[in-house]
């Protein structure tokens, strides 16, 4: 049963860089259909995707985010990572780590959050 | 970037009750839409995926439905552990998206 687990600092000083881990655990991150991604929450507010990485390193940012942010996987240690630089109180935010995976391959060939991490505050503040 | 559209934002029923939601894409997504459930202070968890696949494991109760722009998550019989909030999410471009949310409530 694959858990998700992140990491990283509760506190980022404003035009910091906020640095998250997620370790795989219970399964293994070798199906090559499998996306890896980071979604953040604002307080009492919606979902918005930031990224995803693929076990070959292909990622796909949000364009909204593009240019501040840096995603990395490490098959061997099974962990993947968020960098984001440029932090202000707009990215203070829950943030989960999450995979996508393809369900249903009989048709076209779409990817879902199937399992999530619990999530991690970021608070960006001096 | 696709918007979806939930409604409405808010609904408050009780136990038993049968409730819909619906979703609007900006443009034709296909089937490309999930829907997911979340409860206050936990991550999201999915429920329906390809419009109207239920996840395994997932009580018969929910239901998924609509293609193209249009999509609607019904629970028929409504459980105490149903009331949550519940989003959208299309898988058909880049960036992916999520509904603002419909927060269900007990009445």
């Amino acid at each position: 049963h694959l858990q998700l687990q992140e990491s990283g600092p509760g506190l980022v000083r404003p035009w910091g860089t906020l640095s998250l881990s997620c370790a795989v655990v219970g399964d293994s991150m070798d199906n090559f259909r499998d996306l890896w991604g980071w979604i953040r929450q604002a307080p009492g507010k919606g979902l918005e995707w930031i990224g995803t990485i693929s076990t070959t390193g292909t990622v796909d940012y949000n364009p909204s985010l593009e240019g501040r942010v840096t995603m990395s996987l490490d098959t061997s240690t099974k962990h993947f990572s968020l960098m984001l630089t440029s932090v202000t109180a707009a990215d203070t935010a829950v943030y989960y780590c999450a995979r996508l995976v393809a369900l249903d391959c009989s048709g076209t060939c779409w990817s879902w959050f199937d399992s999530w991490g619990q999530g991690t505050l970021a608070t960006v503040s001096s | 970037a696709i918007q979806l559209t939930q409604s409405p934002t808010s609904l408050s029923a009780s136990v038993g009750d049968r409730i819909t939601i619906t979703c609007r894409a900006s443009q034709d997504i296909s089937r490309a839409l999930g829907w997911y459930q979340q409860s206050p202070g936990k991550a999201p968890k999915l429920l329906i995926y390809d419009a109207s696949i239920l996840r395994s494991g997932v009580p018969l109760r929910f239901t998924g439905s609509g293609s193209g722009t249009d999509f609607s998550l019904t629970i028929s019989g409504l459980q105490p552990e149903d009331f949550a909030t519940y989003f959208c999410q299309h898988f058909h471009n880049n960036p992916l998206t999520f509904g603002g949310g419909t927060r269900l409530d007990i009445k």
